[in-house]
Protein backbone atom coordinates (compact mmCIF):
# COMPACT_ATOMS: atom_id res chain seq x y z
CA UNK A 1 0.00 0.00 0.00
CA UNK A 2 1.26 3.48 -0.69
CA UNK A 3 2.40 5.90 1.78
CA UNK A 4 3.33 9.30 2.45
CA UNK A 5 6.12 10.91 5.15
CA UNK A 6 6.38 13.73 6.20
CA UNK A 7 9.61 13.69 9.03
CA UNK A 8 9.32 16.76 10.82
CA UNK A 9 6.14 17.52 12.60
CA UNK A 10 6.85 21.18 13.49
CA UNK A 11 9.53 23.54 12.22
CA UNK A 12 10.49 27.18 12.99
CA UNK A 13 12.03 29.30 10.56
CA UNK A 14 12.36 33.21 10.96
CA UNK A 15 11.41 35.52 8.68
CA UNK A 16 13.35 36.12 5.01
CA UNK A 17 15.02 32.22 5.77
CA UNK A 18 14.57 29.97 3.21
CA UNK A 19 12.17 26.78 4.60
CA UNK A 20 12.48 23.05 2.84
CA UNK A 21 9.67 20.72 4.05
CA UNK A 22 10.66 17.02 3.29
CA UNK A 23 7.96 14.42 2.26
CA UNK A 24 8.80 10.80 1.26
CA UNK A 25 6.66 9.17 -0.42
CA UNK A 26 6.41 4.78 -0.77
CA UNK A 27 4.50 3.62 -4.00
CA UNK A 28 5.75 1.49 -6.66
CA UNK A 29 5.07 3.25 -9.63
CA UNK A 30 5.11 6.91 -10.61
CA UNK A 31 2.77 8.99 -8.19
CA UNK A 32 1.01 12.08 -8.53
CA UNK A 33 1.82 14.51 -5.63
CA UNK A 34 0.44 17.27 -4.05
CA UNK A 35 1.13 20.15 -1.80
CA UNK A 36 -1.30 21.21 0.20
CA UNK A 37 -1.80 24.14 3.07
CA UNK A 38 -4.34 24.13 5.42
CA UNK A 39 -4.51 27.81 7.69
CA UNK A 40 -6.42 27.21 11.65
CA UNK A 41 -9.89 26.09 11.05
CA UNK A 42 -9.68 26.38 7.31
CA UNK A 43 -10.15 23.70 4.32
CA UNK A 44 -6.91 23.07 2.00
CA UNK A 45 -5.22 25.06 -0.42
CA UNK A 46 -3.19 23.84 -3.26
CA UNK A 47 0.47 24.82 -3.50
CA UNK A 48 1.35 22.71 -6.36
CA UNK A 49 1.04 19.30 -8.06
CA UNK A 50 3.88 16.91 -10.01
CA UNK A 51 2.01 14.64 -12.75
CA UNK A 52 4.78 14.09 -14.95
CA UNK A 53 7.10 15.81 -17.18
CA UNK A 54 9.53 18.20 -15.47
CA UNK A 55 10.47 16.98 -12.02
CA UNK A 56 11.03 20.81 -10.63
CA UNK A 57 7.34 22.31 -10.26
CA UNK A 58 6.35 25.90 -9.32
CA UNK A 59 3.81 26.99 -7.25
CA UNK A 60 1.51 29.99 -6.12
CA UNK A 61 3.42 31.54 -3.52
CA UNK A 62 6.28 31.37 -4.40
CA UNK A 63 6.66 27.46 -3.30
CA UNK A 64 8.24 25.25 -5.63
CA UNK A 65 9.07 21.58 -5.00
CA UNK A 66 11.48 18.75 -6.65
CA UNK A 67 10.38 14.90 -7.51
CA UNK A 68 13.19 13.01 -6.95
CA UNK A 69 12.41 9.38 -7.77
CA UNK A 70 15.60 7.86 -6.70
CA UNK A 71 14.95 9.28 -3.49
CA UNK A 72 11.10 9.07 -3.22
CA UNK A 73 11.08 12.55 -2.22
CA UNK A 74 8.71 15.57 -3.48
CA UNK A 75 10.42 18.27 -0.92
CA UNK A 76 8.71 21.51 -0.65
CA UNK A 77 10.49 24.85 -0.95
CA UNK A 78 10.78 28.78 -0.65
CA UNK A 79 13.49 30.99 -0.66
CA UNK A 80 12.48 32.89 1.61
CA UNK A 81 9.81 32.47 4.01
CA UNK A 82 7.10 35.91 4.72
CA UNK A 83 5.16 35.34 8.40
CA UNK A 84 2.00 34.86 6.34
CA UNK A 85 3.58 31.34 5.49
CA UNK A 86 2.67 30.25 8.91
CA UNK A 87 0.13 26.94 8.72
CA UNK A 88 0.23 23.51 8.34
CA UNK A 89 1.42 21.96 5.33
CA UNK A 90 0.55 19.13 3.92
CA UNK A 91 2.03 16.25 1.49
CA UNK A 92 -0.24 13.95 -0.39
CA UNK A 93 -0.10 10.95 -3.11
CA UNK A 94 -2.40 9.75 -5.81
CA UNK A 95 -2.61 7.13 -7.96
CA UNK A 96 -4.04 8.07 -11.22
CA UNK A 97 -4.53 11.26 -11.83
CA UNK A 98 -6.92 13.70 -9.31
CA UNK A 99 -9.89 11.54 -9.16
CA UNK A 100 -8.49 8.83 -7.16
CA UNK A 101 -8.29 9.04 -3.50
CA UNK A 102 -4.81 10.92 -1.90
CA UNK A 103 -3.15 9.64 0.59
CA UNK A 104 -1.93 12.47 2.78
CA UNK A 105 1.16 12.79 5.51
CA UNK A 106 0.90 13.52 9.22
CA UNK A 107 1.49 17.36 8.41
CA UNK A 108 4.07 19.62 8.66
CA UNK A 109 3.39 22.82 11.31
CA UNK A 110 5.63 25.89 10.35
CA UNK A 111 5.86 28.69 12.83
CA UNK A 112 7.61 31.77 11.44
CA UNK A 113 9.53 34.39 13.85
CA UNK A 114 9.40 37.36 13.26
CA UNK B 1 -8.27 27.86 -8.66
CA UNK B 2 -11.83 26.15 -8.66
CA UNK B 3 -14.33 26.99 -6.20
CA UNK B 4 -16.02 24.03 -3.37
CA UNK B 5 -17.73 25.38 -0.76
CA UNK B 6 -19.48 23.88 2.15
CA UNK B 7 -22.63 24.71 4.68
CA UNK B 8 -22.76 25.41 7.92
CA UNK B 9 -19.21 26.22 8.49
CA UNK B 10 -19.74 25.08 12.23
CA UNK B 11 -22.90 23.24 13.45
CA UNK B 12 -23.19 22.87 17.45
CA UNK B 13 -26.04 19.39 18.31
CA UNK B 14 -27.20 17.72 20.79
CA UNK B 15 -26.22 13.83 21.34
CA UNK B 16 -28.42 11.78 19.35
CA UNK B 17 -29.93 14.08 17.05
CA UNK B 18 -28.59 14.21 13.11
CA UNK B 19 -26.65 16.51 11.23
CA UNK B 20 -26.41 17.59 7.59
CA UNK B 21 -23.36 18.87 5.94
CA UNK B 22 -23.38 20.31 2.20
CA UNK B 23 -20.49 19.80 -0.10
CA UNK B 24 -20.86 22.25 -3.59
CA UNK B 25 -18.88 23.06 -6.36
CA UNK B 26 -19.71 26.64 -7.45
CA UNK B 27 -18.06 26.89 -10.69
CA UNK B 28 -17.51 22.96 -12.47
CA UNK B 29 -19.33 19.70 -12.44
CA UNK B 30 -17.98 17.56 -9.88
CA UNK B 31 -17.91 13.72 -11.26
CA UNK B 32 -16.64 12.50 -7.66
CA UNK B 33 -16.78 13.98 -4.56
CA UNK B 34 -14.50 13.26 -1.58
CA UNK B 35 -15.71 13.23 2.36
CA UNK B 36 -12.35 13.58 4.68
CA UNK B 37 -12.53 13.84 8.50
CA UNK B 38 -9.42 15.46 10.60
CA UNK B 39 -8.96 15.44 14.35
CA UNK B 40 -6.96 18.00 15.91
CA UNK B 41 -3.14 18.66 14.81
CA UNK B 42 -3.79 15.13 12.65
CA UNK B 43 -3.97 14.55 9.06
CA UNK B 44 -7.03 13.92 6.50
CA UNK B 45 -8.86 10.78 7.17
CA UNK B 46 -10.89 9.51 3.86
CA UNK B 47 -14.38 8.49 4.95
CA UNK B 48 -15.95 7.89 1.46
CA UNK B 49 -15.79 8.56 -2.25
CA UNK B 50 -19.44 9.31 -3.71
CA UNK B 51 -19.67 9.35 -7.25
CA UNK B 52 -22.54 11.28 -8.72
CA UNK B 53 -25.80 9.18 -9.29
CA UNK B 54 -24.15 6.07 -7.40
CA UNK B 55 -23.20 4.67 -3.77
CA UNK B 56 -20.89 6.23 -1.61
CA UNK B 57 -17.90 4.08 -1.21
CA UNK B 58 -16.75 4.00 2.55
CA UNK B 59 -13.09 3.21 3.84
CA UNK B 60 -12.68 0.38 6.00
CA UNK B 61 -13.94 1.30 9.41
CA UNK B 62 -16.27 4.16 8.62
CA UNK B 63 -19.99 3.31 9.35
CA UNK B 64 -22.05 3.93 6.34
CA UNK B 65 -25.38 3.90 8.33
CA UNK B 66 -23.79 6.74 10.69
CA UNK B 67 -22.33 8.84 7.95
CA UNK B 68 -24.51 8.64 4.66
CA UNK B 69 -23.64 10.51 2.02
CA UNK B 70 -25.34 11.44 -1.50
CA UNK B 71 -24.33 13.01 -4.02
CA UNK B 72 -27.33 14.07 -6.08
CA UNK B 73 -26.07 16.00 -8.54
CA UNK B 74 -22.60 16.98 -9.78
CA UNK B 75 -22.56 19.91 -7.65
CA UNK B 76 -23.78 18.82 -4.56
CA UNK B 77 -23.28 16.20 -2.07
CA UNK B 78 -24.31 16.16 1.60
CA UNK B 79 -22.95 14.19 4.70
CA UNK B 80 -25.59 13.39 7.29
CA UNK B 81 -24.10 12.17 10.65
CA UNK B 82 -26.84 10.44 12.16
CA UNK B 83 -27.59 9.89 15.75
CA UNK B 84 -24.54 12.33 16.70
CA UNK B 85 -22.43 11.23 19.62
CA UNK B 86 -19.51 13.55 21.36
CA UNK B 87 -16.76 11.36 19.60
CA UNK B 88 -18.32 12.42 16.36
CA UNK B 89 -17.29 16.08 16.72
CA UNK B 90 -14.63 16.79 14.26
CA UNK B 91 -13.43 18.95 11.33
CA UNK B 92 -15.42 17.24 8.32
CA UNK B 93 -13.78 18.42 4.88
CA UNK B 94 -15.17 17.13 1.77
CA UNK B 95 -12.94 18.01 -2.10
CA UNK B 96 -14.74 17.75 -5.62
CA UNK B 97 -12.97 16.37 -8.54
CA UNK B 98 -14.20 17.37 -12.32
CA UNK B 99 -13.07 14.27 -13.68
CA UNK B 100 -10.00 14.30 -15.93
CA UNK B 101 -6.73 12.85 -15.23
CA UNK B 102 -4.78 16.03 -14.75
CA UNK B 103 -7.67 17.70 -12.92
CA UNK B 104 -6.78 18.34 -8.62
CA UNK B 105 -9.25 17.92 -6.31
CA UNK B 106 -10.39 20.99 -4.61
CA UNK B 107 -11.25 21.11 -1.51
CA UNK B 108 -13.89 23.01 0.27
CA UNK B 109 -13.14 25.24 3.71
CA UNK B 110 -14.19 22.41 5.99
CA UNK B 111 -17.28 21.95 8.81
CA UNK B 112 -16.52 21.79 12.52
CA UNK B 113 -18.98 19.57 14.18
CA UNK B 114 -19.01 20.05 18.01
CA UNK B 115 -21.90 17.26 19.71
CA UNK B 116 -22.40 17.88 23.30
Amino acid sequence: AQSVTQPDIHITVSEGASLELRCNYSYGATPYLFWYVQSPGQGLQLLLKYFSGDTLVQGIKGFEAEFKRSQSSFNLRKPSVHWSDAAEYFCALGLAGGGNKLTFGTGTQLKVEL
Amino acid sequence: GAVVSQHPSRVICKSGTSVKIECRSLDFQATTMFWYRQFPKQSLMLMATSNEGSKATYEQGVEKDKFLINHASLTLSTLTVTSAHPEDSSFYICSAWGGTSTDTQYFGPGTRLTVL
